[in-house]
């Protein structure tokens, strides 16, 4: 089973910054098969990212991924209030599917 | 454009099993595998297992081998997940997810989940 280990657990940033959100897996992950949800309290995840760096239409520009093999990244480049949330990482590459922890972002 | 609709909340018994159901409208229902995910309170999210409805094709995570059964209704394009002999660690909210087009699936075996049900409340206590 891969473990996705995510980092840091929180963080709480100003509007406007930039931020950085970290996945690392225990082994390469699968033609990299990675999503990255975020979820709000009462809130199914929203799919943000998939296949480690594929933005759906509908996603706002700033959100990004990055990464291959174990190191994934998911980049806000500037923060919104509405980003405040849980942010998840999720590999599809083999079975068992697994999420990291989740990293929640607040907002200052 | 697709949605996925799950029953209600419920509350079970220790050692009891509970049923939830995940409509899915809006879409092609047989050709795309449909995943479970629980989510304990205040807890990150777990895979629980997928079927692909085409071929009645289960893949269970072996934490719940033996006590979840996923099951799929074409006719109805309903997808189920049935998990028994319930513990108070399974109050959880169940959620069904699935790709909602080709641009999220690659094949059987690998797609991202896009689209989510709402969400079932499952609580165990006796």
């Amino acid at each position: 089973e891969i473990v996705l280990t995510q980092s840091p657990g929180t963080l709480s940033l100003s509007p406007g910054e930039r931020v950085t959100l970290s996945c690392r897996a225990s082994q390469s992950v699968s033609r990299n098969y990675v999503v990255w949800y975020q979820q709000k309290p009462g809130q199914a995840p929203r799919l943000l990212i998939h296949a480690a760096s594929s933005r759906p239409p509908g996603i706002p520009d700033r959100f990004s991924g990055s990464g291959s093999g174990t190191d994934f990244t998911l980049t806000i480049s500037s923060l919104d209030p509405a980003d405040s949330a849980v942010y998840y990482c999720h590999q599809y590459g083999s079975s068992p599917w697994t999420f990291g922890q989740g990293t929640k972002v607040e907002i200052k | 454009q697709v949605q996925l609709v799950q029953s209600g909340a419920e509350v079970k018994k220790p050692g009891s099993s509970v049923k939830v159901s995940c409509k899915a409208s809006g879409g092609t229902f047989t050709n795309y595998p449909i995943g479970w995910v629980r989510q304990a309170p205040g807890h990150g999210l777990e895979w629980m297992g997928d079927i692909i409805p085409i071929f009645r094709r289960t893949n269970y995570a072996q934490k719940f081998q033996g006590r979840v059964t996923i099951t799929a209704d074409e006719s109805t394009s309903i997808a189920y997940m049935e998990l028994s002999s319930l513990r108070s660690e399974d109050t959880a909210v169940y959620y069904c997810a699935r790709a909602s087009s080709t641009w999220f699936l690659v094949d059987y075996d690998h797609y991202a989940m896009d689209v989510w049900g709402q969400g079932t409340t499952v609580t165990v206590s006796s």
